[in-house]
């Protein structure tokens, strides 16, 4: 899988766009872009994932540069519920075992 | 509504003492998956489970057992449990067989061994 680096920690104010940076340079034309977050000891929970192409659901966006070298997700209007470890996880889809490698993620606090 | 629970959310406990940490799934998944977190380590699998009478150890699997007799339930058993298995736990589990990798974990059990 390939490795994923990403800021240890962001603020944002509430209401904003939070802008979740993510590098995968090493990532292979199989390999998905995952996202999940944690808020604080809770168990983990999945938002969006993408392979080319941007996409969008009810939670966030995930754009993904057209060299799939970087990704960002987009949180359009945070709130104070956000607040949360954010991983970007890139592994390819399917296989033997689904098992997911968090990183340290990026410690996202939306500010009041 | 869709949930993965675990039962129970803490537990103390004292060395040797056998216990089982349950998890089930409302979900009809196939893939099951269970989890410790502890600071500093971030996430490792202990063991999962492709489908029913399916297991297979993850990274960590010393001193756990599982088993997968229905698709809905995954228990996990520490026959004889050590202070070093002191953790947060987490069970997932997935549909897909394409992209297993989009998972639903539960909430956890805090555990502590004395």
């Amino acid at each position: 899988d390939a490795k994923t680096t990403q800021p240890p920690s962001m603020d944002c104010a509430e209401g904003r766009a939070a802008n979740l940076p993510c590098n995968h340079s090493t990532i292979s034309g199989n390999e998905y872009v995952y996202w999940y977050r944690q808020i604080h000891s809770q168990g983990p929970q999945y938002i969006i994932h993408g392979l080319k192409n941007n996409e969008t659901n009810e939670m966030a966006s995930l754009i993904i540069t057209e060299d799939r070298k970087s990704s960002t997700l987009i949180l359009p209007h945070a709130t104070l519920r956000d607040t949360a470890v954010y991983y970007c996880i890139v592994k390819v889809g399917g296989g033997s075992n689904y098992k997911l490698t968090f990183g340290k993620g990026t410690l996202l606090t939306v500010n009041p | 509504e869709a949930q993965v629970t675990q039962n129970p959310r803490y537990l103390i406990t004292v060395t040797g003492k056998k216990l089982t940490v349950t998890c089930s799934q409302n979900m009809n998944h196939e893939y099951m998956s269970w989890y410790r977190q502890d600071p500093g380590l971030g996430l490792r699998q202990i063991y999962y489970s492709m489908n029913v009478e399916v297991t297979d150890k993850g990274d960590v699997p010393e001193g756990y057992k599982v088993s997968r007799k229905e698709k809905r339930n995954f228990p996990l058993i520490l026959e004889s449990p050590s202070p070093n298995q002191t953790s947060l736990y987490f069970c997932a589990s997935s549909l897909s067989h394409l992209l297993g990798e989009t998972q639903y974990f539960g909430p956890g059990t805090r555990l502590l061994v004395l």
